[in-house]
């Protein structure tokens, strides 16, 4: 049983466009959600977390939107560039980690 | 400070075989943690360890034994792998301040084919 629902499986975007990237999730006791970027052959990174007492957050072109009473949450990648181009995981802990099953994002010249 | 280091980083065993993977940590974080990662399924924990001598199973334990008798490393053991446990392995660690939990730091991965 997933739980952690992400989607979309791949997204291609062009240069400068919006990349969006949404996962659901059913455990209301989680209290801490955070996206990983993931190059071919390396581990994941954090690249921005969230904890549900607030809706958004926001560092440089990456923002992530939460919404508590839908439990769902969202990464945003403004103007994204072609180096954005990665596998991305969102994750629920509460204590243990729960990763959705990852976003394969291209981002064309 | 290398960060999390992972040994080996390629392995091919025959079914029925035993390994033992390697993770260190530098950080002088609590916790440590052993992922697998499949193709369409993301990233299932195996095992974890909230500090020195202690563990606990996660999603998917069948088929893996761990021990961490030093803060710094954490130890992923196979006793008899089968083709099922073919997968890339990653191991991570984070601190815990003040009870809240914290970044992961993954390791660079151990690709195991079980023949």
């Amino acid at each position: 049983q997933q739980q952690v629902k992400q989607s979309p499986q791949s997204l291609i975007v062009q240069k400068g466009g919006i990349s969006i990237i949404n996962c659901a999730y059913e455990n209301t006791a989680f209290d801490y959600f955070p996206w990983y970027q993931q190059f071919p052959g390396k581990g994941p990174a954090l690249l921005i977390a969230i904890r549900p007492d607030v809706s958004e957050k926001k560092e440089g072109r990456f923002t992530i939107s939460f919404n508590k009473s839908a439990k769902q949450f969202s990464l945003h990648i403004m103007d994204s560039q072609p180096g954005d181009s990665a596998t991305y995981f969102c994750a629920a802990s509460r204590g243990q980690f729960y990763f959705g099953t990852g976003t394969s994002l291209t981002v064309i010249p | 400070n290398a960060g999390v280091t992972q040994t080996p980083k390629f392995r091919v065993l025959k079914t029925g075989q035993s390994m033992t993977l390697l993770c260190a940590q530098d950080m002088n974080h609590e916790y440590m943690y052993w992922y697998r990662q499949d193709p369409g399924m993301g990233l299932r924990l195996i095992h974890y360890s909230v500090g020195e001598g202690t563990t606990a199973k996660g999603e998917v334990p069948d088929g893996y034994n761990v021990s961490r008798l030093k803060k710094q490393n954490f130890l992923l053991g196979l006793e008899s792998a089968a083709p099922s446990q073919t997968s890339v392995y990653f191991c991570a660690s984070s601190p815990l301040s003040r009870g809240v939990y914290n970044e992961q730091f993954f390791g660079p991965g151990t690709r195991l084919t079980v023949l």
